[in-house]
């Protein structure tokens, strides 16, 4: 069972457009949901992370927005450039017990100049 | 550089075959998290360490097993090798217990390849 559904699997935008990474969770036990980027050979680094209790949160270019009631959130990356290139995983963790992290499957993003 | 440093970067065994994969947090870091990625099943959690105790099991094999030390480096042991255990292994780390916000940091990871 898939706690975390990820999309799109791969997304392709032109630089300085506008990436949107949508995920949606079942367990209502989460409450953290951070966003980590990938890049080949390395391990995920966190990127940007949202609690519940805001429906938007925004660092830089990256901007998270989350629908409590739809138990959905998404990644919006502003002005696109080739360097954010990369694969972006959603994840969800709860709020109390162990603080693993439960991931969606991943999206490739690609930046084209 | 995340602080967390995983040995080897690589490893290529045969099936049967019995490997160590070794992790050292961040320093100061009390938990240890050791994840999975393969093409097919994502990025999994498979075990948890806190100040040399385990905290939680995920997806774990019987095959596999892990501990960590009073250093506070980890290993995580897989025994019995099957072609699909080939994967990378990540380790990650976080500094305290009782935050779900608290940033898990990871390393580059092992790639495992059996043949």
């Amino acid at each position: 069972q898939q706690q975390v559904k990820q999309s799109p699997q791969s997304l392709i935008v032109q630089k300085g457009g506008i990436s949107i990474i949508n995920c949606a969770y079942e367990n209502t036990a989460f409450d953290y949901f951070p966003w980590y980027q990938q890049f080949p050979g390395k391990g995920p680094a966190l990127l940007i992370a949202i609690r519940p209790d805001v429906s938007e949160k925004k660092e830089g270019r990256f901007t998270i927005s989350f629908n409590k009631s739809a138990k959905q959130f998404s990644l919006h990356i502003m002005d696109s450039q080739p360097g954010d290139s990369a694969t972006y995983f959603c994840a969800a963790s709860k709020a109390a017990g162990s603080y693993q992290l439960t991931f969606g499957k991943g999206t490739k993003l690609s930046v084209i100049p | 550089d995340s602080g967390v440093t995983q040995t080897p970067k690589h490893l290529i065994t045969a099936t049967g075959q019995r490997v160590t994969l070794r992790c050292s947090p961040r320093s100061g870091d009390l938990s240890v998290y050791w994840y999975q990625q393969s093409l097919d099943q994502g990025l999994q959690f498979l075990i948890q360490y806190y100040n040399g105790e385990e905290r939680a099991k995920g997806n774990i094999l019987e095959r596999f097993s892990a501990q960590q030390f009073p250093d506070l480096h980890s290993e995580l042991n897989l025994s019995s090798l099957e072609l699909g255990d080939s994967a990378l292994y990540f380790c990650a780390s976080s500094a305290r217990e009782g935050d779900s916000t608290d940033t898990q940091y990871f390393g580059p990871g092992t790639r495992l390849t059996v043949l």
